[in-house]
């Protein structure tokens, strides 16, 4: 595919369950961004890689919370324990570069998380 | 810390006309980028153009313009000549190093 893709699109899932949602990269993209989205709000930022390593993670709200990309391509945001407070859209975003230029980020159409 | 303002939730415009949307940031960085991406009903997320903060002369993409003031830190984007396809939620990014900061958008109607 030509775009990054994200699966699933929509994730329903009791309290307390984990969920794990995946990005998949713009083929040859080498930093991968995760952010959150509440309705009505920007994105937020979570954690960043370069390559597989993960550069930056402040953003992420908790220790339930965690990012993963071993291969420096697909990456895994996973949320331990859900809470309703955790519904939300989840965004990856991947780019050529990410600390140099204007490079564009690329975003991917979202992960739909609601928590029952 | 830095933050991204948008002051005006929802901004409305006639089929045609001008509607130039704001945005301010704060920063204490000399070196950064601004970016404003539109957001339409589908929820993807476009960039719309893109400022280095060390270029002077204001971005340009077709319609869409930007009144880069670095002094004032302010970052608004004109969109002339509006189509009804313009119609979304606007976010103003900022971001400097590896960290994106957005602003919490603003709503644009498109009246034909």
């Amino acid at each position: 595919g030509a775009g990054v893709s994200q699966s699933p699109r929509y994730k329903v899932t009791k309290r307390g369950q984990d969920v794990a949602l995946r990005c998949d990269p713009i083929s040859g993209h080498v930093s991968l961004y995760w952010y959150r989205q509440a309705l009505g709000q920007g994105p937020e930022f979570l954690t960043y890689f370069n390559y597989e390593a993960q550069q930056d993670k402040s953003g992420l709200p908790n220790d339930r919370f965690s990012a993963e990309r071993p291969e420096g391509s697909i990456s895994t945001l996973t949320i331990q324990r859900t809470e309703q407070r955790d519904s939300a859209m989840y965004r990856c975003a991947s780019s050529l570069a990410g600390t140099g230029g204007t490079y564009e980020q690329y975003f991917g159409p979202g992960t739909r998380l609601t928590v029952t | 810390a830095q933050t991204v303002t948008q002051s005006q939730p929802e901004m409305s415009v006639q089929e045609a006309e001008t509607v130039t949307l704001s945005c301010t940031y704060d920063t204490s960085e000399s070196d950064y980028y601004l970016f404003w991406y539109k957001q339409p009903p589908s929820r993807q997320m476009i960039l719309v153009i893109r400022q280095e903060a060390y270029k002077q002369q204001n971005a340009t993409e077709n319609r869409f313009s930007v009144n880069f003031q670095k002094a004032a830190k302010s970052f608004s984007l004109k969109i002339s000549d509006s189509q009804l396809g313009d119609a979304a939620m606007y976010f103003c990014a900022y971001r400097s190093g590896n960290q994106f900061y957005f602003g919490t958008g603003t709503s644009l109607t498109v009246i034909p």
